[in-house]
């Protein structure tokens, strides 16, 4: 079992939808929740970055984390065709003096006119 | 700030020649990392700097693969010599701390024939 799985897709949605994107994780020491989003031929920028369980907003974006699960989400709201890339979810852990994330292999995300 | 400038974007070699990979951190950034993305393995951490000294190579798949940081502002990845299965995009990120906000060049497409 990879220790962070994220479904590839791609998943495809209308102009307008409520996307959820997800990721599980299998160390229960994560601490630090992170996604990025990556353009087609660019590096992955950082989008949301929370710590421990909750919400976090950001204009349309809603990063969540439910720690009990292992699983962690990212809404967009209203979606729009410029929303249109690949997502990948990180995490990563102070415990064992690493730090240094782990990341997901991306799901495609297509948002259509 | 220009961001993480990597160079060259594209790269098409032919086996058994010498590849070498340029990326300028932002300056004030003390991590420097190198990453390769695959479709197949995702995002793999190569290796990472702090204060120009490496840290962690153990990401670094063999022998053929160097890097160096010689100064704060300037970092080379090294493959020699270059094999077919090492073509995949080659990502330099930098950051403040270690912990996740990482901040990434655009990438080298590296192709070896």
């Amino acid at each position: 079992q990879k220790e962070v799985e994220q479904d590839p897709g791609p998943l495809s949605v209308p102009e307008g939808a409520i996307v959820s994107l997800n990721c599980t994780y299998s160390n229960s020491a994560f601490q630090y929740f992170m996604w990025y989003r990556q353009y087609s031929r660019k590096g992955p920028e950082l989008l949301m970055y929370t710590y421990s369980s909750g919400n976090k907003e950001d204009g349309r974006f809603t990063a969540q984390v439910d720690k009990s699960s292992k699983y962690i989400s990212l809404f967009i709201r209203d979606s729009q065709p410029s929303d249109s890339a690949t997502y990948l979810c990180a995490m990563s852990t102070t415990s064992g003096g690493s730090y240094i994330p782990t990341f997901g292999r991306g799901t495609s995300l297509i948002v259509h006119p | 700030d220009a961001g993480v400038i990597q160079s060259p974007r594209h790269e098409v070699t032919e086996m058994g020649q010498e590849v070498t990979l340029r990326c300028k951190p932002i300056s004030g950034h003390d991590y420097l990392f190198w990453y390769r993305q695959t479709m197949m393995r995702g995002l793999e951490l190569l290796i990472y700097f702090n204060n120009n000294v490496p840290i962690d190579d153990s990401g670094m798949p063999e022998d053929r693969f160097s890097a160096k940081m010689p100064n704060a502002s300037f970092s080379t990845l090294k493959i020699q010599p270059s094999e077919p299965r090492d073509s995949a995009v080659y990502f330099c990120a930098s950051s403040i701390d270690r912990g996740g906000g990482y901040t990434f060049g655009s990438g080298t497409r590296l192709t070896v024939v």
